[in-house]
């Protein structure tokens, strides 16, 4: 079974604060994604590191941003948050070698009142 | 363009009842190929995966997956379903080079009647 942790769980938080998800994985993984997920919906991938100090922007543009100053750590942090970013995010790790598959977390489900 | 489509939005199968699970993908090369289960407010667990090789891949909890490259088709089949498997499931094809990206498919939600 895979280690990768997040926290929350679950946040309501109201418009306009400033919110960190946290994603840690104890598999030494180099890389680390991060994907949004709306209720029955497929999952967008919206960021992703190589490894340390390495992030990119995936394929669904977010407000959101991350860093990757420890292999284990991947947080997504939100400036402002707003409505539209009620979601699911979900986080993952994959080791190294492209048949390597990703490991994920349970989640954060996210809303923003 | 690399893109997963996994037809059925819904299925619902009774207990003890077999089931097949669809998955279609494009993609130029030889596909990495997977199948995800995410129970509600869960994240996504790996059930199998397919790299090369033999093409009836057995998984976890008594899942199996036949990769048919003529009919560019990862279908995910169970002899008999328990009412535990009620899930969403998700087919992904993973896009070589860089970083692992994965195409996933938008779900089939499985519901199992007693």
């Amino acid at each position: 079974e895979a280690d990768i942790y997040q926290t929350p769980r679950y946040l309501v938080i109201g418009t306009g604060k400033k919110i960190t998800l946290e994603c840690s994985q104890t598999m030494g993984h180099d890389k680390m994604y991060w994907y949004q997920q709306d209720p029955g919906m497929e999952l967008h991938l919206i960021h992703y590191s190589y490894g340390v100090n390495s992030t990119e922007k995936g394929d669904l543009s977010s407000e959101s941003t991350v860093s990757r100053i420890r292999t284990e750590h991947f947080p997504l942090t939100l400036e402002s948050a707003r409505p539209s970013h009620t979601s699911q995010y979900l986080c993952a790790s994959a080791g190294q070698g492209a048949d390597q598959p990703q490991h994920f977390g349970d989640g954060t489900r996210l809303s923003i009142l | 363009a690399q893109s997963v489509t996994q037809p059925d939005i819904h299925i619902t199968v009774s207990e003890g009842a077999s089931l097949e699970l669809r998955c279609n993908y494009s993609y130029g090369a030889t596909p990495y190929l997977f199948w995800y289960v995410q129970s509600p407010g869960q994240g996504l667990q790996l059930l199998l995966k397919y790299f090369s090789g033999d093409t009836l891949v057995q998984g976890i909890k008594g899942f199996e997956a036949e990769f048919k490259r003529s009919q560019s088709s990862f279908n995910l089949r169970k002899p008999s379903v328990h009412w535990s498997d009620a899930a969403e499931y998700f087919c992904a094809v993973g896009v070589s080079g860089g970083y692992n990206k994965l195409i996933f498919g938008a779900g089939t939600r499985l519901a199992v009647h007693p």
